[in-house]
């Protein structure tokens, strides 16, 4: 059965840092894997979608990365902005579903 | 862009009715989707659908949900008898193939009292 763990759970950075969120998943066998933003009490936003084949993916000052053999991804959002307070989420399709990790709720302090 | 659109956004009923959550997938997307989100726990999944029967479904998809494509555009989902332990939010989801990409709607809060 799939776990996904994401680390840490809370975390608040002063407006400029980069952030690091991390993803782990216990079986290899996945298909993609995206990562979402989910705001207070609101729906999910897909942010980036990684194939099982690809390493990395990026879209603006975001980057993702993926190493499927440690079971691994990381979301990199540079010079981070009160706006991207939100809780991110991670979640690997295989089986024909999505697993979920548990999220790491980020406060950017302006 | 083509989006996933659930109604209602937000559903409070008595403990022991009957609700039913409508969604309106993706049009050319075949495979279809329920996720639930208890408040501050992970994102659960509960069924998936394809080819008018579900494909696969959860420990906590028992005798109480019930999930249908009454015609081409919508799927619902359908709790017999609510609980409180139903509250949460519930999503909708669709893909165009298996193990493609999903994408979500915006939720249904339900809350049961």
């Amino acid at each position: 059965k799939q776990e996904v763990t994401q680390i840490p759970a809370a975390l608040s950075v002063p407006e400029g840092e980069n952030l690091v969120l991390n993803c782990s998943f216990t079986d290899s066998a996945i298909y993609n894997l995206q990562w979402f933003r989910q705001d207070p009490g609101k729906g999910l936003t897909s942010l980036l979608l990684i194939q099982s084949s690809q390493r990395e993916q990026t879209s603006g000052r975001l980057n993702a990365s993926l190493d499927k053999s440690s079971g691994r991804s990381t979301l990199y959002i540079a010079a981070s902005q009160p706006g991207d307070s939100a809780t991110y989420l991670c979640a690997v399709i295989g089986g024909n579903k999505l697993t979920f990790g548990g999220g790491t709720r980020v406060l950017v302090k302006p | 862009e083509p989006e996933v659109t659930q109604t209602p956004s937000h559903q409070v009923t008595q403990m022991g009715q009957e609700v039913i959550l409508r969604c309106v997938p993706i049009s050319n997307h075949l495979y279809f989707y329920w996720y639930r989100q208890i408040l501050g726990q992970k994102v659960e999944f509960l069924v998936s659908f394809y080819n008018n029967e579900i494909s696969e479904k959860s420990e906590i998809f028992d005798d109480q949900f019930s999930v249908e494509r009454p015609d081409g555009s919508n799927f619902t989902l359908k709790i017999r008898s609510t609980k409180l332990e139903d509250s949460a939010m519930y999503f909708c989801a669709s893909s165009e193939g298996a193990n493609s990409p999903l994408h979500f709607g915006n939720g249904t809060r339900l809350t049961v009292t």
